[in-house]
């Protein structure tokens, strides 16, 4: 079985903190990507890694950053978190391109106060 | 336009019931269609993939409509157990990423 895992399911941080949110995946992937999902709004995409060192903006990039620096770990930034990044991140994997099943981590829930 | 919309629901249905809900999608050179699952306070997982010609698992059933551009989900004889939102995912051609619907939330009540 494919296994995503996050660092933390939840978490609490103070507005202008820098907030690392980290996924593994253990399953050799290729892609994997950041999420956060709102109420009414659902998944939005933050950013995608199609490789190793290789990062692609997603729908709403603007305040986050990300690195992997190791095919199996993909880590999303909030340089400074601000009270609008409150919300569930998920991180999902995927072996080929878009028209594979995503496989999910549990999410981390982040309250930014 | 939202490349991906879904009515919210929620769909209160008995125990017993058939209960089917729709997602469009915006970009007619859309490839793949999927089906997740997301329990309460949980991460989505697949429930179907979904294919030109429909297909069906078990109580479910999924069909695709690309003339209308919409993805459909009908589910059988439903259990408490399927008390769940429902996210579509829908990706174009060449397209590292999936575009999801906000979700249709169903609760089957005993």
């Amino acid at each position: 079985d494919v296994k995503v895992t996050q660092s933390s399911r939840y978490l609490v941080k103070r507005t202008g903190e820098k907030v690392f949110l980290e996924c593994v995946q253990d399953m050799d992937h290729e892609n994997m990507f950041w999420y956060r999902q709102d109420p009414g709004l659902g998944l939005r995409l933050i950013y995608f890694s199609y490789d190793v060192k290789m990062k692609e903006k997603g729908d709403i990039p603007e305040g986050y950053s990300v690195s992997r620096e190791k095919k199996e770990r993909f880590s999303l930034i909030l340089e400074s978190a601000s009270t609008n990044q409150t919300s569930m991140y998920l991180c999902a994997s995927t072996l080929l391109a878009g028209s594979e099943t995503q496989y999910f981590g549990p999410g981390t829930r982040l309250l930014v106060l | 336009r939202k490349e991906v919309e879904q009515d919210p629901g929620p769909f209160n249905v008995p125990e017993g019931a058939t209960v089917a809900f729709n997602c469009t999608y915006s970009n007619s050179a859309s490839q793949s269609f999927f089906w997740y699952r997301q329990d309460c306070r949980k991460e989505p997982k697949l429930l179907m993939s979904v294919y030109s010609s429909g297909n069906e698992d078990g109580r479910f059933t999924a069909q695709l409509n690309r003339a209308s551009q919409y993805i459909s989900l009908l589910i059988r004889d439903s259990k408490l157990s399927d008390s769940a939102t429902y996210l579509c995912a829908v990706n174009g051609p060449n397209d590292y990423k999936l575009s999801f619907g906000a979700g249709t939330t169903v609760t089957v009540r005993a």
